[in-house]
């Protein structure tokens, strides 16, 4: 049973357009949400967070959404960059103290297109 | 970047055989974790630990223990390796044990075959 849904494999953009990363959850304990961007052969990397008491959180070209009652989060990058294509990770966390148990959805691979 | 070395980085092993993958860290943060990626299953968490010599399972315990006898190195042994664990394998480190407090920082990861 998937906690965490990345239902979108795979994204392909146009440099300096939009992308719009989808995420859908399940678990309604879930209270902080992460996004996290990996590049073949390193580990992830945090990227952006939001908390469950937020709507949006926005860090330069990186804002993620998050609508509690449909249980959706979407992290939007504008304007899109070439570095920016990777494998982005979707996580929730039910915020027990104690341990850092996150959930992870299957990613996403996003392709910026010069 | 976060000071996480994972080693070895590559290994490729027979089935029944004991391996041991390595966690070494030098930022002294409390928290430590092994993660196992696998195509459609995103990261599973394997074990953690909170402490020294202080442990605890993930989703995806199984077939595998840790040992943390110092603060900088969290070891993960997988006693008799299974073609299901061919995975790659990543440690991770961080100072809080609540995602709201602090991110968690990611080694290169290790990647495992079992043939």
């Amino acid at each position: 049973d998937q906690q965490v849904k990345q239902n979108s494999p795979s994204l392909s953009v146009q440099e300096g357009r939009i992308s719009i990363l989808n995420c859908d959850y399940t678990n309604s304990m879930f209270d902080y949400f992460l996004w996290y961007k990996k590049y073949p052969a390193e580990g992830p990397t945090f990227l952006i967070s939001i908390s469950s008491i937020k709507d949006k959180n926005e860090d330069g070209r990186f804002t993620v959404f998050l609508n509690k009652s449909a249980k959706h989060l979407s992290l939007h990058i504008v304007p899109s960059q070439p570095g920016d294509s990777a494998v982005y990770f979707c996580a929730a966390s039910a915020g027990r103290a104690g341990s850092y148990q996150l959930t992870f959805g299957k990613g996403t691979k996003l392709s910026v297109i010069p | 970047d976060a000071g996480i070395t994972q080693s070895p980085r590559h290994k490729v092993t027979e089935t029944g055989t004991p391996v041991t993958l390595r966690c070494h860290q030098t930022e002294n943060h409390r928290y430590m974790y092994w993660y196992r990626q696998d195509p459609g299953h995103g990261l599973r968490l394997i074990h953690y630990s909170y402490g020294v010599k202080d442990t605890d399972k993930g989703e995806v315990s199984d077939g595998y223990s840790v040992s943390r006898s110092k603060t900088e190195d969290f070891l993960l042994t997988l006693e008799s390796a299974t073609s299901s664990q061919t995975s790659v394998y990543f440690c991770a480190i961080s100072e809080s044990g609540r995602a709201t407090n602090t991110e968690a920082f990611f080694g290169q990861g290790t990647r495992l075959t079992v043939v």
